[in-house]
């Protein structure tokens, strides 16, 4: 299993411009989520999903914009960037069984936008 | 809503010595779970342990530790026989019990350094 992967690792935007950051999990997992990690405030829920179709506003949900059409595939996109938006981001998702609903990370994006 | 504290941004600790991260939170759920995630250098966010609010024995896992004190909403994280290795952020995180999965609230973190 590759566990969970998103692409890229590394990313620089200009002011304005839009972007997809892909997030991959081959575990079947129904539970996913998108995270934005900022020096001083650690990890902050953007969106989440439960299953396909379904997906819900977390957090800090504006300027951010997801879809879950299948059970791998949980895109975040970024509609039109702001410096704002300078951070890491981190992928995660969960079985939806009673183990204790471990979250399993990717290993994080890291976007700057200029 | 839930919130979660780490009030220690940074701490540091020998090597083989003994150290214990701090951690409260505030909730008015009755079930739920709490766990401590380690981020070394590599960004890479490692589960250390978990606990369940509705079990009384503290968790561990070798050489980690957990204090859970329900009624005072602590969850502190003790380090034994500490190594380079474990050097790295700490965040301690919260899940509702909703019968599924659920999102995490996490903590500020706090950043460990072990010295020789």
């Amino acid at each position: 299993n590759a566990g969970v992967t998103q692409t890229p690792k590394f990313q620089v935007l200009k002011t304005g411009q839009s972007m997809t950051l892909q997030c991959a999990q081959d575990m079947n997992h129904e539970y996913m989520s998108w995270y934005r990690q900022d020096p001083g405030m650690g990890l902050r829920l953007i969106h989440y999903s439960v299953g396909a179709g379904i997906t819900d506003q977390g957090e800090v949900p504006n300027g951010y914009n997801v879809s879950r059409s299948t059970t791998e595939d949980f895109p975040l996109r970024l509609l039109s960037a702001a410096p704002s938006q300078t951070s890491v981001y981190f992928c995660a998702s969960s079985p939806t069984t009673p183990r204790g609903y471990e979250q399993y990370f990717g290993p994080g994006t890291r976007l700057t936008v200029t | 809503a839930q919130t979660v504290t780490q009030s220690q941004p940074e701490m540091s600790v020998q090597e083989a010595e003994t150290v214990t991260l701090s951690c409260t939170y505030d909730t008015s759920e009755n079930n739920y779970y709490l766990f401590w995630y380690k981020q070394p250098p590599s960004r890479q966010m490692i589960l250390v342990i978990r606990q369940e609010a509705y079990k009384q024995q503290n968790a561990t896992e070798n050489r980690f530790s957990v204090n859970f004190q329900k009624a005072a909403k602590s969850f502190s994280l003790k380090i034994s026989d500490s190594q380079l290795g474990d050097t790295a952020m700490y965040f301690c995180a919260f899940m509702k019990h909703t019968g599924t999965a659920s999102k995490l609230t996490f903590g500020t973190g706090t950043r460990l350094q072990v010295t020789l």
